[in-house]
């Protein structure tokens, strides 16, 4: 059975940083490409980050380039997402997400909840 | 950036009645090189993550209900519950793959009439 498992999130202040982490397992990990979604209440869905298998690839939203830091330990079976300089519109829950085909998500995460607040 | 637009924003079916489900995309997400459209369709209860129902527009995900159907191509789609239950009680999300950045319409609520 896949697993996705979350971690990380908490209450930050604007300007702050915080790393996110999640933990597969039920399928090789090595060999699939992972991504970062985002829900708010306002803004709905939105995808932030994703990753080739090997690391090779990433690519972000326009609004989180340069703040974000996509990565991955294949060893671990672990995604990483390391989170700087955040502002209020970052609250959100964030999910790990990944699938049998790439940007087709099939499996989720249950989310954690990042709070950018002073 | 590819804009996905769903409506309604939210829909009240009787049960055992059809509820449909519009999503629009600006531009087209079909493909010339495979003549695939990269659309996928989600649901979301209150509480959980999205659950993927639907890719290339029309094939159902393992283990989804045959009563959930997708049509549509270029760039107008649609999500058809053929026979609502009240276990499809959420909200339902599109979503291109087509081109990063990947991008999600805004939602559609289906509450039971």
């Amino acid at each position: 059975e896949v697993q996705l498992v979350e971690s990380g999130g908490g209450l930050v202040q604007p300007g702050g940083s915080l790393r996110l982490s999640c933990a597969a397992s039920g399928f090789t990990f090595s060999t699939y490409w992972m991504s970062w979604v985002r829900q708010t209440p306002g803004k709905g869905l939105e995808w932030v980050a994703h990753m080739k298998e090997d690391g090779s690839g990433k690519y972000y939203v326009d609004s989180v380039k340069g703040r974000f830091t996509i990565s991955r330990d294949n060893a671990k079976n672990s995604l990483y997402l390391q989170m700087n300089s955040l502002r209020d519109e970052d609250t959100a829950v964030y999910y790990c997400a990944t699938g049998d085909s790439g940007w087709i998500f099939g499996f989720w995460g249950q989310g954690a909840l990042v709070t950018v607040s002073s | 950036d590819i804009v996905m637009t769903q409506s309604p924003d939210s829909l009240a079916v009787s049960l055992g009645e059809r509820a449909t489900i519009n999503c629009k995309s600006t531009p087209s997400v079909l493909s010339s090189a495979d003549n695939k459209n990269y659309l996928a369709w989600y649901q979301q209860k209150p509480g959980q993550p999205p659950k993927l129902l639907i890719y290339w527009a029309s094939t159902r995900e393992s283990g989804v209900p045959d009563r959930f159907s997708g049509s549509g191509s270029g760039t107008d789609f649609i999500l058809t519950i053929s026979s609502l239950q009240a276990e499809d009680v959420a909200v339902y999300y599109c979503q291109q793959y087509y081109s990063a950045p990947l991008t999600f319409g805004g939602g559609t609520k289906v509450e039971i009439k």
